[in-house]
């Protein structure tokens, strides 16, 4: 029972482009999200978050969307560059619930094409 | 400012032996997690300690556990080692509120032969 989906294994965007990576949940107890970035053989690097009572949070070329009632958000990279190349993790917790670590989708692999 | 430190980077032990795993957090950081990422099966939550006390657990069996020191370091253990333990092991840290941004270290890779 995955929590946390993210249905696409790979994406490739060409370099200065708009990367967009999907991710989908079905516990509506979550209501933080965060974004991680991880290059082989490192540890995960957080990127950006958003709270639930938000639908947008930018910070430089990283914004996430946040769709509560669609259980849905996306994170878009404008432009996308070539150390953007990485697998990309969406988590997700919900801090009200007693709390657990963090759920995360299984990654999507972002490729950015010169 | 150091970041999360974990040693040793990679670790081989043979089915049946025990693996010790160890983990550093930010300085100030009260909260670690610990995570296990085996192939093909994504992030999994395996512990969490606060102010040494184990807080949580995922869906492990016994074998796994750990323990927070007074410095807020923290072990994982990992006893009757089976071919399927083989992965990387994550240890993030974050200031000891619920919610807050976990911050990843380098990860151990644990082999079992």
């Amino acid at each position: 029972d995955q929590q946390v989906k993210q249905n696409s294994p790979s994406l490739s965007v060409q370099e200065g482009r708009i990367s967009i990576l999907n991710c989908d949940y079905t516990n509506s107890m979550f209501d933080y999200f965060l974004w991680y970035k991880k290059y082989p053989a490192e540890g995960p690097t957080f990127l950006i978050s958003i709270s639930s009572i938000k639908d947008k949070n930018e910070d430089g070329r990283f914004t996430v969307f946040l769709n509560k009632s669609a259980k849905h958000l996306s994170l878009h990279i404008v432009p996308s560059q070539p150390g953007d190349s990485a697998v990309y993790f969406c988590a997700a917790i919900a801090r009200g619930g007693g709390a657990d670590g963090l759920t995360f989708g299984k990654g999507t692999h972002l490729i950015i094409q010169p | 400012e150091a970041g999360v430190t974990q040693s040793p980077t990679h670790l081989i032990k043979t089915r049946g032996q025990q693996a010790t795993l160890r983990c550093s957090p930010i300085s100030g950081h009260t909260s670690v997690y610990w995570y296990q990422q085996a192939l093909g099966l994504g992030l999994q939550f395996l512990l969490w300690y606060d102010e040494g006390e184990e807080r949580n657990r995922g869906n492990f069996p016994p074998r796994f556990s750990g323990r927070q020191f007074p410095n807020y370091s923290s072990e994982l253990n990992v006893n009757a080692l089976e071919l399927e333990d083989s992965a990387l092991y994550l240890c993030a840290s974050s200031l000891g509120v619920v919610g807050e941004t976990q911050y990843f270290g380098p990860g151990t890779r644990l082999l079992v032969l």
